[in-house]
C-alpha cells in the first residue's frame, strides 16, 4: 500500500529566503508523486508531479522538487519565497499500481507562512 | 476549457437533513472523483466514476452517501440524514483516461452541519 508523509505541519520562512516542505512516501511499487496547492476556501492545484522520468521535477511558480528513491523522499523546494506563495501544501501519491492521477492518497498537509 | 464547477460552493445545514452537491467536470474528461477534506487533514478519496460507471468507493462511503452520475456528465453526492461530523470540504476533480493524464479538481463545497 502507498503512503505518504509530510514532515512539519506548519513552516515559516522570510521573504527571499528558501522554501522547503518534506515529503516522504511509502510504496510497494514505483511511486507517482504529485505536491498540490491550496489557497483559503480553494481546490488544489497541481504544482508539479513525479513520473519516473526525471529525478528533478520543475514546476509552477519557480518550485521544484526531487525524487530521492535511496531516502524515499520528494521534498518540494523554491529558493526564494515570495509573499504569494502562504498557501498549504500537499504531497500526495497514487493509489495502487497503473492507476489514475486522480486516485490519490494525499499527507496531511504543510501550511506556509511567508513573513514580510 | 472552463475548468470543474461545483455547486453550492457554501452549504448550511441542520443535523438530520439531506443535502445534494452538484459537479460540472471538464466537457471532455470521463473520469470524475469526490474527495473529502476536514480541516487540518488532506483530502481523502471518497469514489470515482468512469463514464457513468462507478468504478471504486472507499469505506469512508458510508450508506449515508451516495453518488451518481447518471449519463456520465455531471455528478451530484447526496448525504441523507447528516451529522457534525459531516463538516467538511468535499472536492471534485476529473481526468481524462490513462495513466499520465492530469486531474483538475473544483473549488469544492464546504458544508457545515450545525
Amino acid at each position: 500500500a502507498q503512503s505518504v508523509t509530510q514532515l512539519g505541519s506548519h513552516v515559516s520562512v522570510s521573504e527571499g529566503a528558501l522554501v522547503l516542505l518534506r515529503c516522504n512516501y511509502s510504496s510497494s511499487v514505483p511511486p507517482y508523486l504529485f505536491w498540490y496547492v491550496q489557497y483559503p476556501n480553494q481546490g488544489l492545484q497541481l504544482l508539479l508531479k513525479y513520473t519516473s522520468a526525471a529525478t528533478l521535477v520543475k514546476g509552477i511558480n519557480g518550485f521544484e522538487a526531487e525524487f530521492k528513491k535511496s531516502e524515499t523522499s520528494f521534498h518540494l523546494t523554491k529558493p526564494s519565497a515570495h509573499m504569494s506563495d502562504a498557501a498549504e501544501y500537499f504531497c500526495a501519491v497514487i493509489r495502487g499500481y497503473g492507476g489514475s492521477q486522480g486516485n490519490l492518497i494525499f499527507g496531511k498537509g504543510t501550511k506556509l507562512s511567508v513573513k514580510p | 476549457d472552463t475548468g470543474v464547477s461545483q455547486n453550492p460552493r457554501h452549504k448550511i445545514t441542520k443535523r438530520g437533513q439531506n443535502v445534494t452537491f452538484r459537479c460540472d467536470p471538464i466537457s471532455e474528461h470521463n473520469r470524475l472523483y469526490w474527495y473529502r477534506q476536514t480541516l487540518g487533514q488532506g483530502p481523502e478519496f471518497l469514489t470515482y466514476f468512469q463514464n457513468e460507471a462507478q468504478l471504486e468507493k472507499s469505506r469512508l462511503l458510508s450508506d449515508r452517501f451516495s453518488a451518481e452520475r447518471p449519463k456520465g456528465s455531471f455528478s451530484t453526492l447526496e448525504i441523507q440524514r447528516t451529522e457534525q461530523g459531516d463538516s467538511a470540504m468535499y472536492l471534485c476533480a476529473s481526468s481524462r483516461s490513462g495513466l499520465n493524464t492530469e486531474a483538475f479538481f473544483g473549488q469544492g463545497t464546504r458544508l457545515t452541519v450545525v
